[in-house]
């Protein structure tokens, strides 16, 4: 059993629409981590939040650590947001980042 | 800064023969990782490093090997390779349990 699913795994949208993706896990965690990983490149990581919500740019993203829930929104998306976008949450028994699929999102123009 | 830096970027290596790939980072990191991607799949945890001369095993460690003798450098040994190990390689480093960074990943296919 993945201790981490992500939703959708595959997502395409038009430029200009807003975008969600979806984290769920199943272990206590003490923060999460969102990453993104354009196609063939290296990994940078977005955010890093244990609660509430933190905002960079058009990018927004919130947990609820109760619900074991994390959000990644993208306001008016735009074709170079187009990537993979990978939630890891950092806890359970070893403290050590454990990662999602990820959720391939393409945005055309 | 450069940030983590790994090398090589691409290599091809043929069964039964051996390898290292190096990471080093330049902001006194405390932690290094050394992960694998495989096509659809999760990162998985090969070795960490809280620090220089400890090393220890994460998820996958079969097949490689690590060192820490300095802070900056965290080199993964692979030993008699196996297709197994085609994978893409990404090295990470963190100052504490928080804010990792990544290197730029090392694509490495066994033929």
């Amino acid at each position: 059993k993945n201790e981490v699913e992500q939703s959708p795994q595959n997502l395409t949208a038009q430029e200009g629409e807003f975008i969600t993706i979806n984290c769920s896990y199943s272990v206590g965690i003490s923060a999460l981590h969102w990453l993104q990983q354009h196609p063939g490149g290296g990994i940078v990581s977005l955010f890093m939040l244990s609660s509430g919500k933190k905002k960079h740019g058009r990018l927004i993203a919130t947990i609820n650590i109760q619900e074991k829930h994390s959000s990644l929104h993208i306001t008016a998306s735009h074709p170079r947001d187009s990537a993979v976008y990978i939630c890891a949450p950092l806890g359970g028994s070893n403290y050590k980042l454990t990662f999602g699929k990820g959720t391939l999102l393409t945005v055309n123009p | 800064n450069a940030g983590v830096t790994q090398t090589p970027k691409f290599r091809i290596l043929k069964i039964g023969q051996s390898m290292t790939l190096q990471c080093t980072q330049d902001m006194n990191h405390n932690y290094m990782y050394w992960y694998r991607q495989d096509p659809g799949m999760g990162l998985k945890l090969i070795y960490y490093s809280v620090g220089a001369g400890i090393t220890d095993k994460g998820e996958v460690p079969n097949g490689y090997n690590v060192s820490r003798s300095t802070t900056e450098d965290f080199p993964l040994r692979l030993e008699l390779a196996a297709p197994s190990q085609t994978s893409v390689y990404f090295c990470a480093s963190s100052p504490s349990l928080y804010g990792y960074t990544f290197g730029s990943g090392t694509r490495l296919t066994v033929v």
